[in-house]
């Protein structure tokens, strides 16, 4: 199985400060990387799929970037609505894997 | 827009068998759109894929829970089923049912609620 190293594991972000969250896949995914945004009791959000394309509604400051091993998901100018858990997810092979997770939290 | 929603008990006894169902509304199952999937994550912890459903073919299953799980689809009630047996306290978690399309780049574009599952006697 494909191993999805998340980093960091938590961050605490000043408003409009630039929150970078990577992943890191132990073998080549090409750019089958997703990236969803998860509030406590709701459902998971898709926010970028297929490494950098963003969902519909998605405000610009989110975006992402990588290929084969290593992705990046960048908020740029982080936002109060922001408050939330981030993980990535491969879709490359079975079975699908994701990442451990980062808990972003505003200063 | 696909909508997803779990339900099934969320006690369930040590070794006895979970049944979570997912009832989907704004496509039918049967359509050919969608891969329907089961994720779990146990607090505090990451997800885990479980598998996943297609109108066709076998189900594909995590090797890591393949001999304890099944999926179905009944088509006429527009819902797709979770089988998880011999259960355990690891097995507590949330768990999730989630579409992606059946073409394109398999992101999960749609997820239920998430069902809380305990496993205690």
């Amino acid at each position: 199985e494909i191993v999805m190293t998340q980093s960091p594991k938590f961050q605490s972000v000043s408003p409009k400060e630039k929150v970078i969250i990577t992943c890191r896949a132990s073998r080549g995914i090409g750019r089958s990387l997703h990236w969803y945004q998860h509030k406590p009791d709701q459902s998971p959000k898709l926010l970028i799929k297929h490494t950098s394309q963003p969902m519909a509604g998605v405000p610009s400051r989110f975006s992402g970037s990588g290929t084969g091993t290593d992705f990046t998901l960048i908020i740029n100018g982080l936002e109060t609505e922001d408050a939330a858990s981030y993980f990535c997810h491969q879709s490359t092979s079975i079975p699908h894997t994701f990442g451990q997770g980062t808990k972003v939290e505003i200063k | 827009q696909v909508q997803l929603q779990e339900s099934g008990p969320r006690l369930v006894k040590p070794s006895q068998t979970l049944s979570l169902t997912c009832n989907v509304s704004g496509d039918s199952i049967s359509s050919g759109n969608y891969y329907w999937n089961w994720i779990r994550q146990p607090a505090g912890k990451g997800l885990e894929w479980i598998g996943r459903i297609y109108t066709s073919g076998s189900p594909d299953y995590n090797p890591s829970l393949e001999s304890r799980v099944t999926l179905s689809l009944d088509s006429s009630k527009n819902q797709f089923s979770l089988k998880l047996t011999s259960m355990t306290a690891a097995d507590t978690a949330v768990y999730y049912c989630a579409g992606h399309p059946s073409t394109d780049w398999y992101s999960f574009d749609y997820w239920g609620r998430g069902a809380l599952v305990t496993v205690s006697s």
